[in-house]
């Protein structure tokens, strides 16, 4: 079946630092998504990406389709404490009520 | 903006019991989905809907499990006689054409004994 692999599974950076996660895939996806779910909370969307190569912000999160749509890159700049939770990738294959397929996700922490 | 709301946030059962998730999915999403978390590992489809019609579903997805959307707001998760292995949290999902990203609702965890 479909799997995305994200590593490490577990990431510990200090306030104020970037940090860079991936996500890679054996499969192609026609949309990949990002999620954060914090604890006793569902996944939120963070990002979606549609395009191969497309580089995409959302205020300090930067992310990348890349080329063969087959992995993506997830940035988070001058991470603050709230950034600590869960960062999951997901791909959607296309058609109609696709679903998603989730990386094991890789669990931030931020020391201030 | 609007969210994805499930009840209840919390439910513990007996094994074997009958237990019922509810979902209300956002008002102008056609498609609903459920997903199961267990504890510490990545999250896993089981069930799509579309148009009060199953339009896919998982290995996980079996006989004990059912999907139903008794009125125009709700979206529900039954399993028939639950296991310790059901112990998960549940996530309800929608999104508007199919295509479009998923929103999930915060979770029931259910805790099977």
């Amino acid at each position: 079946g479909q799997q995305l692999n994200q590593s490490p599974q577990s990431m510990f950076i200090q306030e104020g630092e970037d940090v860079s996660m991936n996500c890679t895939s054996s499969s192609i996806f026609n949309t990949w998504l990002w999620y954060k779910q914090e604890p006793g909370e569902g996944p939120v969307l963070l990002i979606a990406l549609y395009k191969a190569g497309e580089l995409t912000s959302n205020g300090r999160l930067t992310a990348q389709f890349g080329i063969t749509r087959k992995d993506s890159f997830l940035n988070i700049s001058a991470s603050i404490p709230s950034d600590v939770g869960i960062y999951f990738c997901a791909g959607q294959t296309a058609g109609a009520n696709s679903k998603l397929t989730f990386g094991k996700g890789i669990t931030l922490s931020v020391r201030p | 903006e609007p969210e994805v709301t499930q009840t209840p946030s919390h439910q513990v059962t007996q094994m074997g019991q009958e237990v019922i998730l509810r979902c209300v999915p956002i008002s102008n999403h056609l498609y609903f989905y459920w997903y199961r978390q267990i504890l510490g590992q990545k999250v896993e489809f089981l069930v799509s809907f579309y148009n009060n019609e199953i339009s896919e579903k998982s290995e996980i997805f079996d006989d004990q499990f059912s999907v139903e959307r008794p009125d125009g707001s709700n979206f529900t998760l039954k399993i028939r006689s639950t296991k310790l292995e059901d112990s998960a949290m549940y996530f309800c999902a929608s999104n508007r054409d199919g295509n479009s990203p998923l929103h999930f609702g915060n979770g029931t965890r259910l805790t099977v004994t």
